[in-house]
């Protein structure tokens, strides 16, 4: 079991830019989230998606962000365009059934100058 | 809305001073309480899931207990290794995880 793999491992990118941030969640499970972690405000639930459909956006902050789950196996998160505060550890996390805990990934640091 | 405290914020321990973290929550209908330990660079990592007031978990050095208000996650004779980030969180929905700041723990060789 390879674990929740994210890429890249760091981005640095300048203000304006699009970032991609990107997610491949533990074959079998059926829910992917995306987190931000902060200082500041700590983790956040930005979105999650259950069996591919996103259920649950609240949290995404802006209109600048945008995320997709294409298959099972594959999700992007999309800043644009990206903003200094935007700067933080992207995490993603999967896991399957309702009350399964949620295994995460290495996460991005992102850092928007 | 859930609320998730956690305490200290921070803990400095000698290797073998035990030492217990709290994990204080508000929610409405209790659907578990996770805990989770993250090292520098990494995702958290799970740890256990309680569901009932009275329930106890352990692995090696750690034992985490449930009480109808708070949890204590119980750090016995601690190694170096068990220095981390240790974060509690409770579900809003059987989706949405809440979490805590979390606890840092170092712990001196």
């Amino acid at each position: 079991d390879a674990g929740v793999i994210q890429s890249p491992r760091h981005e640095v990118t300048e203000m304006g830019q699009e970032v991609t941030l990107r997610c491949k969640p533990i074959s079998g499970h059926n829910s992917l989230f995306w987190y931000r972690q902060t200082m500041m405000r700590g983790l956040e639930l930005l979105i999650y998606f259950n069996n591919n459909v996103p259920i649950d956006d609240s949290g995404m902050p802006e209109d600048r962000f945008s995320a997709k789950m294409p298959n099972a196996s594959f999700s992007t998160l999309k800043i644009q365009p990206s903003e200094p505060r935007d700067s933080a550890v992207y995490f993603c996390a999967s896991k399957q059934g309702a009350h399964s805990p949620l295994h995460f990934g290495n996460g991005t640091r992102l850092t928007v100058t | 809305e859930d609320q998730v405290t956690q305490s200290p914020e921070a803990l400095r321990l000698q290797e073998g001073e035990s030492s217990s973290l709290n994990c204080s929550y508000t929610v409405s209908g209790l659907r578990g309480l996770f805990w989770y330990r993250q090292d520098p660079g990494k995702g958290p990592e799970f740890l256990f899931t309680l569901y009932s007031a009275g329930e106890e978990k352990e692995k090696e050095r750690l034992k985490a207990t449930l009480t109808k208000k708070e949890s204590f996650l119980h750090i016995t004779a601690p190694k170096p290794e068990d220095s981390a980030t240790y974060l509690c969180a409770v579900p809003s929905n059987d989706y949405k995880l809440s979490f805590g700041a979390g606890t840092t723990v170092t712990v001196r060789a």
